[in-house]
């Protein structure tokens, strides 16, 4: 199966910051990338998909590049309510995979 | 709006059985894959299992093959869990999500329900 590695694992920044989170695939899935916000006590909010297509309602500040092997999020500036754990995670092959996840906090 | 509501999380012993669901609303259900997805406590996301559209289709990750089966109704706009033989490593929250339109992410995602395996 395809292993999904994100880095850094904890990122402390402060609000009005940029973030830059990375997620390194195993083997090439393409485009075939998704990243999710997940807040405690809370379910998984898909961000992106595609590698760099906002999902709707996702403010602009949220971008995702990459194809390939390795892919971006970008929170361009951070606010309050950005500080959460982020995961990625590949569709490309059976079966889909999660990253270890990636925890944005102040 | 999309609504999935999921049910049926237990504390159960190990060997044990459980069945959930997930009622889903706000969409076109029939026409959307689904899945389960779960979450240990303190850990991360693991994709547990899919089922097609038209429920013809299902798949499964290797570590719940031939213990769990997936299912749904698409008349009643559910679908199902059947966990047997459950172990310790089966704990998680589980959580009903609907599959993107063409691609394998999931863009909507219920609260979960918590599975608790233990004697």
């Amino acid at each position: 199966e395809i292993v999904m590695t994100q880095s850094p694992a904890t990122l402390s920044v402060s609000p009005g910051e940029r973030a830059t989170l990375s997620c390194r695939a195993s083997q090439s899935v393409s485009s075939n990338l998704a990243w999710y916000q997940q807040k405690p006590g809370q379910a998984p909010r898909l961000l992106i998909y595609g590698a760099s297509t906002r999902a709707t309602g996702i403010p602009a500040r949220f971008s995702g590049s990459g194809s390939g092997t390795e892919f971006t999020l970008t929170i361009s500036s951070l606010q309050s309510e950005d500080f959460a754990v982020y995961y990625c995670q590949q569709y490309d092959k059976w079966p889909v995979t999660f990253g270890p996840g990636t925890k944005v906090d102040i | 709006e999309v609504q999935l509501l999921e049910s049926g999380g237990n504390l159960v012993q190990p060997g044990g059985s459980l069945r959930l669901s997930c009622a889903a609303s706000g969409f076109t259900f029939g026409s959307y894959a689904m899945s389960w997805v779960r979450q240990a406590p303190g850990k991360g996301l693991e994709w547990v299992s899919g089922i097609s559209g038209g429920g013809g289709s299902t798949v499964y990750a290797d570590s719940v093959k031939g213990r769990f089966t997936i299912s749904r109704d698409n008349f009643k706009k559910m679908v199902y869990l059947q966990m047997n033989s459950l172990r310790g490593e089966d704990t998680a929250v589980y959580y009903c999500a609907k599959v993107g339109s063409a691609q394998y992410y999931f863009d909507f995602w219920g609260q979960g329900t918590l599975v608790t395996v233990s004697s």
